[in-house]
């Protein structure tokens, strides 16, 4: 079946303009987390979503980073105000379920390369 | 805060060589370990997730370990071929999310 999808795969923008990224996680996942990797960093968990619950947002690095994810299924990753250290691969991934399924497989996109100039 | 690591940062080896890779994470409160391939220009593929104390998992010529008590686990590659070259990411995984190390970049030569 098809695996996780993520729009655009590369995107350039200037500094102090608002970027959206999308994650289509694959059908019938009900866990969405996003991830970076900075230049030079390992990967950086920034948020999940699980179901209809709250959302963990432990992860994102400042209050320009916030995310949705509509009817349980699309997810969209919004930066606001970017800045040059937002410049990353942004991966989205999606499992089964979580919480107390930690074992569950997570899945992964290929990824929005993020420049900002 | 969760600490993960991974060594070494990168090795090269030679097709047929056969060679390991470590990964430490907190021994308390273990839930998962996941280990993962990325190959450049491709999204991480998942390897194995451990979850049991001296557990074994193989897939092919990959097989990995686990020691929760005293919080390590191995990667071994049998026989390296050049396919293998991409980098192996081990993550912890304390509850959804996972946190990950650096990665081990492995280069294999013909």
């Amino acid at each position: 079946g098809a695996g996780v999808s993520q729009s655009p795969s590369n995107k350039v923008t200037e500094k102090g303009k608002d970027v959206e990224l999308r994650c289509d996680p694959i059908s019938g996942h009900t866990a969405l987390y996003w991830y970076r990797q900075s230049l030079g960093q390992g990967l950086e968990f920034l948020i999940y979503f699980q179901g209809n619950s709250a959302p963990d947002k432990s992860g994102l690095p400042s209050d320009r980073f916030s995310a949705e994810r509509t009817g349980g299924s699309v997810s969209t990753l919004t930066i606001q105000r970017t800045q040059q250290e937002d410049s990353a691969v942004y991966l989205c991934a999606s499992s089964l379920s979580s919480g107390g399924a930690r074992r569950d497989t997570q899945y992964f996109g290929p990824g929005t390369r993020l420049t900002v100039l | 805060i969760l600490n993960v690591e991974q060594s070494p940062q990168s090795l090269h080896v030679q097709e047929g060589d056969s060679t390991n890779f470590t990964c430490s994470f907190p021994s308390s409160n273990f839930y998962a370990l996941h280990w993962y391939r990325w190959e450049t220009a491709k999204s991480p593929e998942a390897l194995f997730v451990m979850t049991l104390n001296g557990d074994e998992k193989k897939k092919g010529r990959i097989s990995a370990t686990l020691n929760t008590k005293e919080g390590y686990s191995y990667l071994y590659i049998k026989g390296s071929q050049p396919e293998d070259s991409a980098t192996y990411l081990c993550a912890f995984c304390p509850g959804g999310k996972l946190i990950f190390g650096q990665g081990t970049e492995l280069s294999v030569k013909p």
